[in-house]
């Protein structure tokens, strides 16, 4: 166990729709960071925030969008699903300035039907 | 894109033997990290070396790194059929001053240790 929580595990929804994904970091983490992992794309950063702020943008598209609260915990907001959008979204995260290494959490699955 | 390039993408060995697995990258790095992931589910942590370490052991990890090639290897000895896994390779970027430590991962090495 990371330490790192996802909700939820499984999400199955339909195209157009509107979700969300939460990611509670871990104890005394700043740093939140997202990632899709898709079969044909492999595992590619979207977005990081440290301590509330946006720090590092990858590959995230415009219908996505992320923020991390005050008391840490982030949410991946993903708008006008596509069926390409399923994929397994994961929460990382990291202390920063101690360490590079980020914890991963479990992931939440995204089917779009 | 894809920094990380694991060679081979597919490893299937006999418990006890010993599992290398490889990894090439495109740009400079602040260090290079190893990852496992067992099917579907998250990834988890095994190592880091850093762009100025040549080698780095953990249990029956270990891994090098060759910063001239651009390449570094994870040796798995006496491989377990626990270990069957896919195993990342991630390079973390040259630190420009802010805290962006974002990894970039390769697509993976499927290594599987049959009993």
């Amino acid at each position: 166990d990371s330490g790192v929580t996802q909700t939820p595990k499984h999400l199955i929804t339909a195209t157009g729709q509107r979700v969300t994904l939460r990611c509670s970091p871990r104890s005394g983490d700043l740093s939140v960071y997202w990632y899709q992992q898709s079969l044909d794309q492999g595992l590619q950063f979207l977005i990081q925030y440290y301590n509330g702020e946006e720090r590092a943008k990858g590959n995230i598209l415009e219908r996505f969008s992320a923020q991390q609260f005050p008391d840490l915990h982030s949410e991946l907001n993903l708008s006008s699903l596509e069926l390409g959008d399923s994929a397994l979204y994961f929460c990382a995260s990291s202390v920063e300035g101690v360490q590079e290494t980020q914890y991963f959490g479990p992931g939440t699955r995204l089917l779009v039907l | 894109s894809q920094q990380g390039e694991e060679d081979p993408q597919a490893l299937s060995i006999q418990e006890g033997e010993n599992a290398t697995m490889n990894c090439s990258y495109k740009t400079s790095i602040n260090n290079l990290q190893w990852y496992r992931q067992n099917s579907g589910r998250g990834l988890v942590h095994l190592i880091l070396i850093r762009s100025n370490e040549r080698e780095k052991h953990s249990g029956r990890l270990r891994v090098t790194l060759d910063t001239s090639k651009k390449s570094s290897s994870l040796l798995i000895t006496a491989s377990r059929a626990a270990d069957t896994a896919s195993y990342f390779c991630a390079t973390g970027p040259v630190n420009s001053g802010g805290s962006n430590y974002k990894l970039t991962f390769g697509k993976g090495t499927l290594l599987t240790v049959n009993p």
